[in-house]
């Protein structure tokens, strides 16, 4: 079965400094993989999605994800992380063949000024 | 593109009452729409997925007498709450996709329950 685990609930970084939040997954095969953003009281927004073909994947505002098949892993990046960052951000996975998107607990990324 | 809208945005009703939440599909037809439920600062858990047209598919654990799940069109789903109990106070988000695959699901922006 297919299972997202996102290992760090919260994170705090300052504005201006890089971040990585950690996305790892469980799957037979290589599946479909998600990076959605959440702000409170909000719906979720796509911030990128990887298929197949380059693993290094680039988003909208500025995040990317590099997908290492070896280490089960679809981390996301950004170089410079802005206070509007600020948000939940949930790693999910879907069966290519399949329907369904199974979202990892999220992590909540705090930053500070 | 790719717009999909719920309504209401958020709802407060009495215990025992019935609520009805809308998720439309705006700009495209929806072959498939995916009922979840979020509790406060928990993930996605997904309740259903419907087909327009057929008998949604509910997850184990979800009750489908209580959450009655009607894809009448391609471009409307709706989630039907009877009976509210407090517990059931959460938020609410569907998703539409234009194929039956996982990888063109788009997301509402969310109804907010409150049953007082």
């Amino acid at each position: 079965a297919q299972s997202v685990t996102q290992p760090d609930i919260h994170i705090t970084v300052s504005e201006g400094a890089s971040l990585e939040l950690r996305c790892n997954y469980s799957y037979g095969a290589t599946p479909y993989l998600f990076w959605y953003v959440q702000s409170p009281g909000q719906g979720l927004q796509l911030l990128l999605k990887y298929f197949s073909g380059d693993t290094l994947v680039q988003g909208i505002k500025g995040f990317e994800a590099e997908f290492k098949r070896s280490q089960s892993s679809f981390n996301l990046r950004k170089p410079s992380v802005h206070w509007s960052d600020a948000a939940e951000y949930f790693c999910a996975v879907g069966a290519p063949l399949g329907d369904k998107i199974i979202f990892g607990k999220g992590t909540r990324l705090h930053i500070l000024p | 593109g790719a717009v999909v809208s719920q309504h209401p945005s958020w709802v407060i009703c009495k215990s025992g009452t019935s609520v009805k939440i809308e998720c439309r599909s705006l700009d495209f037809q929806a072959t498939t729409m995916f009922w979840y439920r979020q509790f406060p600062k928990q993930s996605l858990m997904l309740m259903a997925t419907s087909n327009e047209g057929s008998k949604a598919t509910y997850e184990q654990g979800v009750e489908k007498d209580k959450f009655l799940i009607n894809h009448a069109s391609l471009t409307l789903s709706t989630l039907t709450v009877t009976s509210a109990h407090p517990e059931d106070s959460s938020f609410y988000i569907c998703s539409a996709s234009l194929t039956s695959g996982a990888d063109t699901q788009y997301f509402g922006p969310g109804t907010r329950l409150t049953v007082l």
